[in-house]
């Protein structure tokens, strides 16, 4: 069974820093695909970011990096230059591979806000 | 706007009624799925559709039913259910069931309350 671990239920950043959400998961398989994903206070779940578990290069999407370590089984979100827009609450989640549909599991979740 | 629209956003019912949530998009994706989330909880995974067929139900009570009608289309029929079930339901597609990094697209939910 696999598993996805936030332990950071809240984070408060100052608008323009740096920030890093921690996501670790533990998971037999060898192959998995770790996603993060941002939702508003409106509810809609909006994808950010992807990592294939053979990917060997650091994916980015603009201000998004995810920082992938597959020996320590963590893939931590690091949003750059933060902006009060990026307050939201934000999921890291993980989908098995080798299966007839996707089942994607959640983390528990990061409530991010940026302060002005 | 996201391109999975969910109707309605919002939905008020007793527990003796019989209601219905839609799901439709239009991007040609082959997987459907229903959430569930409740208040300050992650999305739980209630059903999987791949192809128009039922591939996951993860132990669902039967007061809910899902329909997938055609490609496009997912709905969840609600009976009979309980106060309890009062949260958000979240449909996602995604392109291809078998694709290793298609991401789900999410709707903007369906806020549930049952009195």
């Amino acid at each position: 069974a696999q598993k996805i671990t936030q332990t950071q239920p809240g984070m408060f950043v100052q608008e323009k820093e740096a920030v890093t959400l921690d996501c670790t998961y533990d998971t037999s398989d060898q192959s998995y695909g770790l996603f993060w994903y941002k939702q508003p206070s409106s509810g809609e779940m909006i994808f950010l970011i992807y990592q294939g578990s053979y990917d060997e290069q650091n994916a980015t999407e603009g201000r998004y990096s995810l920082n992938f370590q597959k020996a320590r089984k963590s893939a931590n979100l690091v949003i750059s230059a933060s902006q009060l827009g990026d307050s939201a609450m934000y999921f890291c989640a993980m989908r098995e591979l080798g299966r007839g549909a996707q089942k994607l599991v959640f983390g528990q979740g990061t409530r991010l806000t940026i302060n002005p | 706007d996201t391109e999975v629209t969910q109707t309605p956003k919002h939905l008020v019912m007793g527990m003796t009624n019989k209601k219905s949530l839609k799901c439709e998009q239009h991007m040609g994706h082959r997987a459907m799925y229903w959430y569930k989330q409740k208040a300050k909880k992650p999305p739980e995974l209630m059903f999987v559709y791949s192809y128009e067929k039922l591939s996951i139900n993860e132990s669902v009570p039967s007061r809910f039913s899902p329909e997938c009608p055609n490609s496009s289309l997912l709905n969840l029929h609600l009976h009979a259910l309980q106060p309890e079930d009062s949260a958000l339901y979240l449909c996602a597609s995604s392109q291809d069931p078998g694709q290793p990094n298609g991401e789900l697209f999410f709707g903007e939910g369906s806020r549930l309350t049952v009195l």
